[in-house]
């Protein structure tokens, strides 16, 4: 199975800054990979697939980027509604697809 | 526009078996797969299984064999998932969540509301 590892588990930042999340596997997944934003009490939601395509109806701020075995999930000039727990999942190598443990992201 | 509308909150024995539904709308219900996920408290994302509704073709987590058992009525435009012999550790949220292929190589571009299966004497 693949192993994904994601960094920070959590991370405070302020409105307006700029964010980064990480997600490492555990070999190579040649882009397959998505990006999903939990919101509390709520069912995850697509921002990212493919590493870099932005899913419709999500803002122009949150970006995907990596290849191989890193990736990296970007959120531009931080918005409150932006707080939430972030998932980075991969969909090359299945069964099982696998996630990575999170990040939760909160304002400072 | 997609809905994955799944069934109410359970609250089980252990020992016993819940089956929770998940019923779609807004696409073709055969064209696409559909995958179940775990979310146990405060942790991370599992994948449990998926179904193809068309030809009944299933696939599982090997640490989910024996504990999850996935259906699909076509005529209802539903599938479902059936978990037996309920342990603490099956306390959780569990999710439907739909592929965008029809053989569910893609990711999960929709999910259900979420079901909460509370495992408790």
């Amino acid at each position: 199975d693949i192993q994904m590892t994601q960094s920070p588990a959590s991370l405070s930042a302020s409105l307006g800054e700029t964010v980064t999340i990480e997600c490492r596997a555990s070999e190579d997944i040649y882009n397959g990979l998505a990006w999903y934003q939990q919101k509390p009490g709520k069912s995850p939601q697509l921002l990212i697939y493919n590493a870099n395509s932005l899913h419709t109806g999500v803002p122009s701020r949150f970006s995907g980027s990596g290849s191989g075995t890193q990736y990296s999930l970007k959120i531009n000039s931080l918005q409150s509604e932006d707080v939430a727990s972030y998932f980075c999942q991969q969909y090359y190598n299945y069964p099982p697809w696998t996630f990575g443990g999170g990040t939760k992201l909160e304002l400072k | 526009e997609v809905k994955l509308q799944q069934s109410g909150d359970e609250l089980v024995r252990p020992g016993a078996s819940v089956k929770m539904s998940c019923r779609a709308s807004g696409y073709t219900f055969t064209d696409y797969a559909m995958h179940w996920v775990k979310q146990s408290p405060g942790q991370g994302l599992e994948w449990i299984g998926t179904i193809i509704p068309l030809i009944d073709t299933t696939s599982y987590n090997q640490k989910f064999k024996g504990k999850a058992t996935l259906t699909a009525d076509k005529s209802s435009n539903t599938a479902y998932m059936e978990l037996s012999r309920l342990t603490s550790e099956d306390s959780a949220v569990y999710y439907c969540a739909r592929d965008t292929s029809y053989y569910g190589y893609n990711w999960f571009a929709y999910w259900g509301q979420g079901t909460l299966v509370t495992v408790s004497s």
